[in-house]
């Protein structure tokens, strides 16, 4: 069975700063690699999405996140946060696309300090 | 094109109690998961249904059951509540072979 580790339950950063939301995935076969964003009283929204190709993926609001299979990880980063960033932020991993069980993370709460 | 709806938005209930909570999916997505997320947590999936089945089951009891009518839209229930069940469920939606699900904005349940 696949699970996701996120190693921090709250980032706080001050605006404009850089930021990077860790995540760790463990499964034995190939997986597919998700980062979700849930704003205060909101269902989830997806930012981005790793399948395959390249490792280096991007997203909406300008997050990015790179998948690194040797370290089984899959970090969001984000080069200038703004307040309306402030959310928590979910990993998630699902082993086949058509079967689509997600497993999600515990979260972490990004606080984007004035 | 209409996102995914849920119904109602809040609830309460006593332990003991059934519960049904509604999903209408997004236009022209045939399959609907339903997530449970406990406060502080991640959502847990509960099941999928596709084409009116279910295609896939968390680790939930029997008491949590669903359905999936014929326009997509699908109904949660859970029997028997418990103190436990009081989360916020979220619905998503997508399409069969597809790897992105669409969620809803969820219900929160409390079981008093």
């Amino acid at each position: 069975a696949q699970s996701v580790t996120q190693l921090d339950s709250q980032v706080p950063v001050f605006e404009e700063a850089p930021v990077e939301l860790r995540c760790n995935y463990s499964s034995s076969v190939s997986v597919y690699l998700f980062w979700y964003v849930q704003y205060p009283n909101q269902g989830l929204q997806l930012l981005l999405k790793y399948l395959s190709g390249s490792t280096l993926v991007k997203g909406i609001n300008g997050f990015e996140a790179e998948f690194n299979k040797s370290q089984t990880s899959f970090h969001l980063r984000k080069p200038s946060v703004h307040i309306s960033d402030t959310a928590e932020y979910f990993c998630a991993v699902s082993l086949n696309p058509g079967y689509q069980k997600v497993t999600f993370g515990t979260g972490t709460k990004l606080q984007v300090i004035p | 094109e209409t996102g995914v709806t849920q119904s109602p938005t809040h609830l309460i209930k006593t332990r003991g109690q059934q519960v049904t909570l509604r999903c209408s999916s997004q236009s022209g997505h045939n399959t609907v998961s339903w997530y449970q997320q406990a406060l502080g947590q991640g959502p847990q999936f509960i099941f999928q249904y596709y084409r009116e089945e279910e295609n896939g089951r968390g680790n939930f009891p029997p008491r949590f059951s669903g359905l999936q009518f014929p326009n997509y839209s699908s109904e949660l229930n859970v029997n028997a509540l418990e103190l436990d069940d009081s989360a916020l469920y979220l619905c998503a939606s997508s399409l069969a072979g597809m790897n992105e699900q669409f969620f809803g904005p969820g219900t929160r349940l409390t079981v008093l």
